[in-house]
């Protein structure tokens, strides 16, 4: 298995809290990516990074941002948690664009 | 708009059957397609890969095809057997935009 971690596995935060969760790599890929999974819409990209300080958007973006300061960490901020936020987000790690993405063990967040 | 589409959320097989789970895209650009699997409260699970040079691609009891005019690949599990069980996702990607867009999954049960 490709060594990814995340943190926290599960929280039960509030609206309007702030949230951040963590992507841990130790593979040293140069791609990272953020997804979350619903029920109907399957995996949906939030933000990617192909390198450190360099992220960009992905189809579901808004409400939150990311940060990639070290190659091994990605950090994804809700700023303020609604419950539409409520969702299972899962960490994705690969070498170079179109390589096989390895995924972390997700997180599942629940917005009160 | 959705640009990968699993149109089944469901299909159930006998043991020892084949599996054909399909997947189709708008986008004629895509040029990579990965196909996932997914157990409950785990991670996606890279099964196999097919690039737009090819039409099909073979790994033990999995084989994916690609019909690049028809824009569909499916892909199939012979024979199938009850551990294969699970969520199983397509997603495309175009070389050079970092990312994958993913189908909506669609659930195999595998009876024994």
């Amino acid at each position: 298995d490709a060594g990814i971690t995340q943190s926290p596995r599960h929280k039960v935060t509030e609206t309007g809290t702030p949230v951040t969760l963590r992507c841990h790599q130790t593979e040293n890929h140069r791609y990272m990516y953020w997804y979350r999974q619903d029920p109907g819409h399957g995996l949906r990209l939030i933000h990617y990074s192909y390198g450190v300080k360099d992220t960009d958007k992905g189809e579901v973006s808004d409400g939150y941002s990311v940060s990639r300061s070290k190659t091994e960490d990605f950090l994804l901020t809700l700023e303020s948690a609604t419950s539409s936020q409520t969702s299972v987000y899962f960490c994705a790690i690969g070498r170079n664009d179109q390589e096989t993405q390895y995924f972390g063990p997700g997180t599942r967040l629940l917005v009160l | 708009d959705q640009q990968v589409k699993q149109n089944s959320p469901s299909l159930s097989v006998q043991e020892g059957r084949i599996s054909i789970l399909n997947c189709d895209y708008t986008n004629s650009m895509f040029d990579y397609f990965l196909w996932y699997k997914k157990y409950p409260a785990e991670g996606p699970t890279f099964l196999i890969s097919i690039s737009s040079i090819k039409d099909k691609n073979e790994d033990g009891r999995f084989t994916v095809f690609l019909n690049k005019s028809a824009k569909h690949l499916s892909l199939h599990i012979v024979p199938s057997q009850p551990g294969d069980s699970a969520v199983y996702f397509c997603a495309a990607s175009t070389s050079g935009t970092y990312k994958y867009i993913f189908g909506t999954g669609t659930r195999l049960k595998v009876l024994a």
